[in-house]
């Protein structure tokens, strides 16, 4: 069964903390993405990785990072985190090519105060 | 700004009443793929459409991809109360390297 999992369902984190969203997969996927999703807005892609080390900013990539050592295994790093951030962070993964089925992680749901 | 626009943004309709939702690109697609998100969950894949015009079908459920591949539709005949969600289109940009998602449907369905 495919499965992705996300390291926490909810997080609350301080204005200027930084925070780390980790996301890992056991498809044996070569691409991993982060989206986040807000109401009205739908889901909105922040990075993607195709390879492990390699990564790709996706629409809305300012104030995030990612890091991908493992093929598994994709984080997600708010530098120092801000309010606007609140929202809900979901990880998906896809095999090749990039643009097909995506499978998505439950979603870490991140409130910054 | 936002490339891919879902109408409308929210639909209650009674049970056994037909629904559909509608998905538009500012940008050709190479693909456009829907997806269904339960109250509560994640969104979960239903269908790829590639060719221009293809039309689709699973069960109760119509897909269809435009001629231009901007625009889309998903058509739910006779809903049922497992039909709740919200719906979402979904595509690669014929050009660059990016993935969009649409603004999505919430359906509500009465029983």
């Amino acid at each position: 069964d495919v499965k992705v999992t996300q390291s926490s369902r909810y997080l609350v984190k301080r204005t200027g903390e930084k925070v780390f969203l980790e996301c890992v997969q056991d498809m044996d996927h070569e691409n991993m993405f982060w989206y986040r999703q807000d109401p009205g807005l739908g889901l909105r892609l922040i990075y993607f990785s195709y390879d492990v080390k390699m990564k790709e900013k996706g629409d809305i990539p300012e104030g995030y990072s990612v890091s991908r050592e493992k093929k598994e295994r994709f984080s997600l790093i708010l530098e120092s985190a801000s309010t606007n951030q609140t929202s809900m962070y979901l990880c998906a993964s896809s095999l090749v090519p990039a643009w097909g089925e995506q499978y998505f992680g439950p979603g870490t749901r991140l409130t910054v105060t | 700004g936002q490339q891919v626009m879902q109408i409308p943004q929210y639909q209650h309709v009674q049970e056994g009443e037909d629904f559909t939702t509608y998905c538009n690109s500012s940008t050709t697609l190479s693909n456009i793929q829907w997806y269904k998100q339960r109250p509560g969950g994640h969104p979960v894949f239903l269908i790829q459409l590639v060719k221009s015009g293809e039309v689709k079908k699973q069960k109760r459920l119509t897909f269809q991809f435009g001629e231009a591949k901007k625009n889309s539709s998903l058509h739910i005949t006779a809903t049922q109360t497992t039909d709740v969600g919200t719906y979402f289109c979904a595509g690669p940009p014929n050009t660059g390297n990016q993935f969009y998602f649409g603004t999505g449907t919430s359906l509500t369905v009465i029983p």
